[in-house]
Parts: structure tokens; sequence; C-alpha cells
């Protein structure tokens, strides 16, 4: 069974610019979730989608949103790009929003120059 | 607040030198404690999910148990290629449901010849 996809893996945009990740879950999984990790705050949770549907949100600035389409595939975006924004952006997918593990991606790298 | 704390921040180990990595949390709800591993670049990989306390589970030379404070995960006889990041993490009881992550800062593990 084919992992979380993430793409592109590596990405440079600059200040004020605006950029969209893709994150493609587990076959039969419909529960996506987004991660940002840096080095100083760790791992910190963005937002979960299921059925299409924002189901919980972390402590982001709005412009930081995502959506996920028919198919459970999803997407964020980040608009107005900020240097505090570079960091790894982590996918994770889960079967259902009822069981608890979640399955990562291989992560987007994001610079902000 | 809720707070996961993992001890110690680095630790170095010589193959074969088992040791115990730690992770201590304040929350209320908690649905369940998770383990994850993580290599330089990549996505944090799957070990363990417990859910009560008393639980153990192992896999390889990885043993992780739950008590009501804290979770610990037992490394015995560590080879080289078990050096990583090892993240703690606990799911809540969220209103609505769904899936939210919280996460420790991690134990960097260094295992030598």
């Amino acid at each position: 069974k084919a992992g979380v996809t993430q793409t592109p893996r590596y990405l440079i945009k600059t200040r004020g610019q605006q950029v969209t990740l893709s994150c493609s879950p587990i076959s039969g999984h419909r529960s996506v979730s987004w991660y940002q990790q840096t080095p100083g705050q760790g791992l910190q949770f963005l937002f979960e989608y299921f059925s299409e549907t924002q189901r919980n949100k972390g402590n982001f600035p709005g412009r930081f949103s995502g959506r996920q389409f028919s198919n459970s595939r999803s997407e964020m975006n980040v608009s107005t790009l900020e240097l505090g924004d570079s960091a790894l952006y982590l996918c994770a997918s889960s079967p259902s929003t009822s069981t608890y593990e979640q399955y990562f991606g291989p992560g987007t790298r994001l610079t902000v120059t | 607040e809720d707070q996961v704390t993992q001890s110690p921040e680095a630790l170095r180990l010589q193959e074969g030198e088992s040791s115990s990595l730690n992770c201590s949390y304040t929350v209320s709800g908690l649905r369940g404690l998770f383990w994850y591993r993580q290599d330089p670049g990549k996505g944090p990989e799957f070990l363990f999910t417990l859910y009560s306390a008393g639980e153990e589970k192992e896999k390889e030379r990885l043993k992780a148990t739950l008590t009501k404070k804290e979770s610990f995960l037992h490394i015995t006889a560590p080879k080289p290629e078990d050096s990583a990041t090892y993240l703690c993490a606990v799911q809540l009881s969220l209103t609505g449901g769904g899936n939210k992550l919280t996460f420790g800062t991690g134990t960097q593990l260094k295992v030598e010849l």
C-alpha cells in the first residue's frame, strides 16, 4: 500500500508570496491533518480535514488555510509568506477521526527568503 | 494547559547499552499516547499507540509503557540504526471528535559502535 505523498518536496519562496502544498493520503484514509515542524517550536498542529470539512484547527493565523477534495486529497495554502513560515510541513492521514493512528508523509520543506 | 515533556533532550549510547526515554504529560481527557521515530529530513514513522495505564507494547528492541502521568520507551541492546529522534505525542478527547496530536520536543538518540 502506498504511503502518504506530499508535493512538492522542496520549495523556495519570497516574503509576501503565497504557496500551495499538496497531500495525497493513504488509499482509503479519509482524515488528513497538517503539521508545521520548526527547530524552535517542534511539531505543531495546523488543522484537520475529514470528508471535505475542517474538523479541528490549531493556533495559527488566518494566513494558513486548507481544503480537502472528494477523493480525500488535501491542500494547504499560506498567503503573504513571512520568514518565520520557513519550516517542514507535514501531512498525516488516518482512516477516520475515530481511529487514532496517524501516518505521516515525507513533508514539504518550505524556505522563505 | 496541556503539556507534553520529553527527557532527556539528547542521549548518546554505546551499542548494546540499554536505556529509557521519558515522556510526561499533563493533559485532560487523554485518548491515546503515541510514539514516533523521525530520521533527519523525513516524516515521523509510527511506532506505538498506548491507550490506558498499565499497557505495554513491543517491537523489536523497543518497548513502550504507559502510566497515568508518563510513558517510557525502553530500548534494549540498541544498534547504530536505532539512532533517530523519538517523538511522543498525545491525542485528547475533542468536542466533536477528530484527530489532533500534541507533540513533545523529542529525544535525539545517537547509538555509537
